[in-house]
């Protein structure tokens, strides 16, 4: 079945320590998108990608970085310049570089805790 | 002001009751409507786009007012597997990015 698995489900990371989180897609998918979701909050953008090896800042970008070098794939590292990293991480694609006819499908999410 | 705009409830209603919720938007050119719904520790899942002249899917309506700038979700004879959190959804004209509201919770009581 085609879907968007992200992966880890849950994610410990030290103080001062990059993580990346993996996401990757089968739906052929243009467009993937990075949210982050904290407790009682709406989801917040933090980059999107409508093409291969091209990406744009979303409304909260620092901290972060994304690469797209392929079509299926759309990995986030949080770096430690990322000053509160814990929250609800979410990928997303959507049909066409425009979302607007088709919404977004989600992967089931990452859960990262900084320790 | 937010984007969108949602009252975080929580919502509890007794089972096959109706509820309906309702979301607002600034940006009057927004162009597409969606509610999502997220289980508790999920991911959102769509549910039903919204269009103009409103829509019906099974107990779901979804109806857009655009001169008030606001779209609504009706559940009718609620179940206890509706119970959840409903996300209203926005697109602004020329943007490629939806916009999330903070949700509503929904709890259905038996």
């Amino acid at each position: 079945d085609g879907g968007i698995t992200q992966s880890p489900k849950y994610l410990f990371r030290k103080e001062g320590q990059n993580v990346t989180l993996s996401c990757e897609q089968n739906l052929n998918h243009d467009a993937m998108y990075w949210y982050r979701q904290d407790p009682g909050q709406g989801l917040r953008l933090i980059y999107y990608s409508q093409i291969v090896n091209d990406f744009q800042k979303g409304d909260i970008a620092e901290g972060y970085s994304v690469s797209r070098e392929k079509k299926e794939s759309f990995p986030l590292t949080v770096t430690s310049a990322q000053k509160n990293p814990t929250a609800f991480y979410l990928c997303a694609s959507s049909a066409t570089g425009n979302p607007r006819d088709y919404g977004y499908t989600f992967g089931s999410g990452t859960r990262l805790t900084v320790v | 002001r937010k984007e969108v705009e949602q009252d975080p409830g929580p919502f509890n209603v007794p089972e096959g009751a109706t509820v309906a919720f309702n979301c607002t938007y600034s940006n009057s050119a927004s162009q597409s409507f969606f509610w999502y719904r997220q289980d508790c520790r999920k991911e959102p899942k769509l549910l039903m786009s919204v269009y103009s002249s409103g829509n019906e899917d099974g107990r779901f309506t979804a109806q857009l007012n655009r001169a008030s700038q606001y779209i609504s979700l009706l559940i009718r004879d609620s179940k206890l597997s509706d119970s959840a959190t409903y996300l209203c959804v926005v697109s602004p004209f020329g943007n490629e990015k939806l916009t999330f509201g903070t949700g509503t919770r929904l709890t259905i009581i038996p």
